[in-house]
């Protein structure tokens, strides 16, 4: 059983292009959570998906970030004419339905520099 | 804003217990809590979890008090490769796994 896959590891963009981060959950797993992860700061939660659903974007910065979570594929965090200070890693996790009362996976991240 | 505290580092000897505590006193009824740890900027790994039984499991043991106001991680035999940072993190788990980090512990396992 594959754990969460993130791709791509590393990602560098210029200011004001686009940045797709992709997350593939676990098998089984139909909640999604993304994190982010400044330089030298703590984890910042962003937002829970369900399949077709956002569940709590409270994380999320009001302008240039969307996330999804498609009925087929991966989540996609998207984030919009990219500025110097969207560089960090960015964790995706995931778990189970609510009901399994069961802890969260996560991936070893992406990295996005912009230059 | 998370509502754990701990200390902010610990240092312990190769081969030794790390003994890693943490203060939830404002902790409900139906909250767990979850230990997760991070090697130098990999992803979360999960530890353990608990509700208010002492838990253990082939990573570490997690002894929460009586009042649930604080719990300690214990590594039985520390090695180099769990130096990390080390975050304990309480939350009602049928709200989904919106975790709420904080600053952590950052152990350093030294020879």
């Amino acid at each position: 059983n594959a754990g969460v896959m993130q791709n791509p590891r590393h990602l560098v963009r210029r200011r004001g292009q686009e940045a797709r981060l992709r997350c593939s959950p676990m098998k089984g797993h139909s909640h999604v959570y993304w994190y982010r992860q400044l330089p030298e700061e703590g984890l910042k939660f962003m937002v829970y998906l369900q399949k077709e659903n956002i569940i709590d974007e409270s994380g999320m910065p009001k302008e240039r970030f969307s996330a999804e979570f498609p009925k087929e594929g991966p989540s996609i965090l998207r984030i919009q004419q990219v500025v110097r200070g969207d560089s960090a890693a960015y964790f995706c996790a995931s778990s189970p339905s609510l009901e399994s009362r069961t802890e969260a996976f996560f991936g070893q991240g992406t990295r996005l520099t912009v230059v | 804003d998370a509502k754990t505290t701990q200390p902010p580092s610990m240092d312990c000897a190769e081969g030794r217990a790390a003994n890693l505590p943490c203060n939830h006193s404002t902790i409900s009824g139906n909250e767990y809590v979850y230990w997760y740890r991070q090697i130098h900027s990999q992803g979360p790994q999960y530890i353990i979890h608990g509700l208010k039984n002492n838990e253990t499991n082939e990573m570490a043991s997690l002894i929460i008090t009586e009042d649930r106001k604080s719990s300690t991680l214990i590594l039985p035999h520390a090695t180099l490769r769990d130096t990390a940072v080390y975050y304990c993190i309480s939350y009602p788990m049928e709200y989904g796994n919106k975790l709420v980090f904080g600053a952590g512990t950052i152990l350093r396992v030294k020879s």
